[in-house]
């Protein structure tokens, strides 16, 4: 059974630009969350895809745009980058209103 | 409102003594509690989980939480610190019809003392 991945893990933009991260969901989930997590700070929630349809949002702007494919997949894009997006993304796969385990993180870097 | 508050950023300990990291909730309907650990570079992993059944959860690597609702609390515990116990620990709380989104505290950092 294969884990929830990211990709990259690692990522330096610049102010302006647009970023895409990337989440392999666990084999057989069908929900997957997106966090972010400053630095010294707890996660928090951005949104969540249920069936590639978006299933609740935090307190995140409309910059911050996600998608889910067939395969469960997801990906989470941000434009305009700003200095204080820099943080660590994390991605939840679970089942519907069930655990969700967590990836490593993408760490990204706005310069 | 949901909310979580962890008393402490940082808390240090003795390798052998015991670790307790303090948690209080918010929430007007009764909650799902949860702990996780993150390791430096790594995401989260789940210790325990309280979801209304008994009032002591026990989890993973030695951890137990109790579910206090008088004091609105969920510390969680473990008799005999590791050194491997060294981490990051969140306190997490959602919703009973909607475990999807979860709050998190802002974390505290266990050190252990050889």
């Amino acid at each position: 059974e294969t884990g929830v991945t990211q990709s990259p893990t690692h990522l330096i933009k610049t102010r302006g630009q647009q970023v895409t991260l990337r989440c392999s969901s666990q084999s057989g989930h069908n929900t997957v969350s997106w966090y972010q997590q400053a630095l010294g700070q707890g996660p928090q929630f951005i949104f969540q895809y249920y069936r590639e349809e978006e299933n609740g949002r935090g307190n995140f702007p409309p910059r911050f745009s996600g998608l889910q494919f067939p395969n469960y997949s997801s990906e989470l894009n941000v434009n305009a980058l700003e200095l204080d997006d820099s943080a660590l993304y994390l991605c939840a796969s679970s089942l519907l209103n069930n655990e969700q385990f967590f990836g490593p993180g993408t760490r990204l870097t706005v310069l | 409102a949901q909310s979580v508050t962890q008393l402490g950023s940082h808390v240090s300990v003795s390798e052998g003594a015991l670790v307790l990291l303090r948690c209080n909730y918010s929430s007007s309907v009764p909650p799902y509690l949860f702990w996780y650990v993150q390791y430096p570079n790594q995401g989260l992993q789940l210790l325990l989980k309280y979801t209304s059944a008994a009032t002591l959860v026990k989890g993973i690597n030695g951890f137990e939480a109790e579910f206090k609702k008088s004091e609105t609390s969920f510390h969680l515990t473990k008799p005999s610190a590791h050194m491997s116990d060294a981490a990051e620990y969140f306190c997490a709380v959602s919703e009973r019809d909607s475990a999807s989104k979860i709050i998190f505290g802002s974390g505290t950092r266990l050190s252990i003392r050889p």
